[in-house]
């Protein structure tokens, strides 16, 4: 089945530091959502991109879909502890349900 | 308060045993999905309903089932459990009238089988 990779696993950074997680697919997508876990939380929807090459920023998040939407990246740009937590890209089947990718865990210290 | 709620919050059962995990979607939210997050994996996708059908089928165990109701609330029935069946199950939902609409999830039940 589908499978959408992210990198890295894991990264830690100091505040202040920015922070890039990317996602890859073998398969061009239809569209692309991002996805933040918080420690202990629930998986909460953040953006969700449709078109080639589409870039949206939310304040200090930057939200890319590559030109061929088989790759999409996540930048944060000077982290702060909020920022703590796994994110998700995900991407849907033919059937519409997401595959989720396998994550990028964020720690951030001071 | 995401509006997607789960019960119960936690559970702690025995090997071999059979339990329901419950989900009320979003108001206005027509599928409901189902998702089992493990320690050392991601989100894997076990089943979607939309309106009361079966829509789609990820890695669902046999031993596993799932429906959902008229008013919508879906229920996950896991049976014959496994140490292996311990992991946060995790409900989403979604308007499921659009192309492809962002999901909401619920906070989750943490199964323990013991």
């Amino acid at each position: 089945g589908q499978q959408v990779m992210q990198i890295p696993q894991y990264q830690h950074v100091q505040e202040g530091e920015d922070f890039t997680t990317y996602c890859n697919s073998s398969t061009t997508l239809s569209n692309i959502q991002w996805y933040k876990q918080r420690p202990g939380g629930h998986p909460v929807f953040l953006i969700q991109l449709v078109k080639s090459g589409e870039v949206k920023k939310q304040k200090r998040l930057t939200f890319q879909f590559g030109e061929a939407k088989k790759n999409s990246s996540l930048h944060i740009t000077a982290t702060q502890t909020t920022d703590v937590g796994t994110y998700f890209c995900a991407a849907p089947t033919a059937g519409r349900e997401l595959t989720f990718g396998t994550g990028t865990r964020l720690q951030v210290t001071l | 308060d995401s509006g997607v709620t789960q019960t119960p919050k936690h559970l702690i059962t025995a090997t071999g045993q059979r339990v329901t995990l419950r989900c009320s979607p979003r108001s206005g939210d027509l599928s409901v999905y189902w998702y089992q997050q493990s320690l050392d994996q991601g989100l894997q996708f076990l089943i979607q309903y939309y309106n009361g059908e079966e829509r789609a089928k990820g890695n669902i165990l046999e031993r596993f089932s799932a429906q959902q109701f008229p008013d919508l609330h879906s229920e996950l029935n896991l049976s014959s459990l496994e140490l292996g069946d311990s992991a946060l199950y995790f409900c989403a939902s979604s308007p499921g009238t659009g192309e492809v609409d962002g999901y909401t999830f619920g906070s989750g039940t943490r199964l323990t089988v013991v």
